[in-house]
């Protein structure tokens, strides 16, 4: 069972696309995070939210807790955006909160 | 400031053979966890340390120990490596346990069990 899902999987776009990518939760949860794993394998944070909206450049995302979705946009998009994109919320497991990841948007923006 | 730094980035194990993954950060930060990212499958928590002293268990531990040698370091070990370790493994930092922090990553380490 998939406690954090992700949509689409895979994402080709054109540079200079409007791109959106979805997560979704189960759970009840407080905040989610966003992250970038680069085409070499490191991975950065992007975003911590727990409500509304948070910009950072071009990158835009938004949560509805109750609703239990939240999205990145990534405006006027350009072939250094192509990495996977990860979403994660911290859930409780055996004794604690731990991150639980969706398995990632791979997005290939092309020139 | 290096951030947090895992050693070795590669390694190639045989069935059998035991090996310590070493994770260290420079950003005083209380908690240190270690994930597994195999094709497929999002990241997988294995053992976490929430502060120095204290260890738990994540959600794929079986197979592994780790040791919280102080507030810097936290290591992960492979006692008897099976093909089915065959993976990535990161290293995290945050501030604070649970996470409602940002973690901070490490390069990671490929590991291949023969």
């Amino acid at each position: 069972k998939n406690e954090v899902e992700q949509s689409p999987q895979n994402l080709t776009a054109q540079e200079g696309e409007f791109i959106t990518i979805n997560c979704s939760y189960s759970v009840g949860i407080s905040a989610l995070h966003w992250l970038q794993q680069h085409p070499g394998g490191g991975i950065v944070s992007l975003f911590m939210l727990s409500s509304g909206k948070k910009k950072h450049g071009r990158l835009i995302a938004t949560i509805n807790i109750q609703e239990k979705h939240s999205s990145l946009h990534i405006t006027a998009s350009h072939p250094r955006d192509s990495a996977v994109y990860i979403c994660a919320a911290p859930i409780r497991g055996a004794g604690s909160y731990q991150l639980t990841f969706g398995k990632g948007t791979k997005l290939s923006v092309i020139p | 400031n290096a951030g947090v730094t895992q050693t070795p980035k590669f390694q190639v194990l045989k069935t059998g053979q035991s090996m310590t993954l070493q994770c260290a950060q420079d950003m005083n930060h209380n908690s240190m966890y270690w994930y597994r990212q195999d094709p497929g499958m999002g990241l997988r928590l294995i053992y976490y340390s929430a502060s120095e002293g204290t260890t738990d268990k994540g959600e794929v531990p079986n197979g592994y120990n780790v040791s919280r040698l102080n507030k810097r370091e936290f290591s992960l070990r492979l006692e008897s490596a099976a093909p089915s370790q065959t993976s990535v493994y990161f290293c995290a930092s945050s501030p604070e346990h649970p996470s409602y922090y940002e973690q901070y990553f490490g390069p990671g380490t490929r590991l291949t069990v023969t």
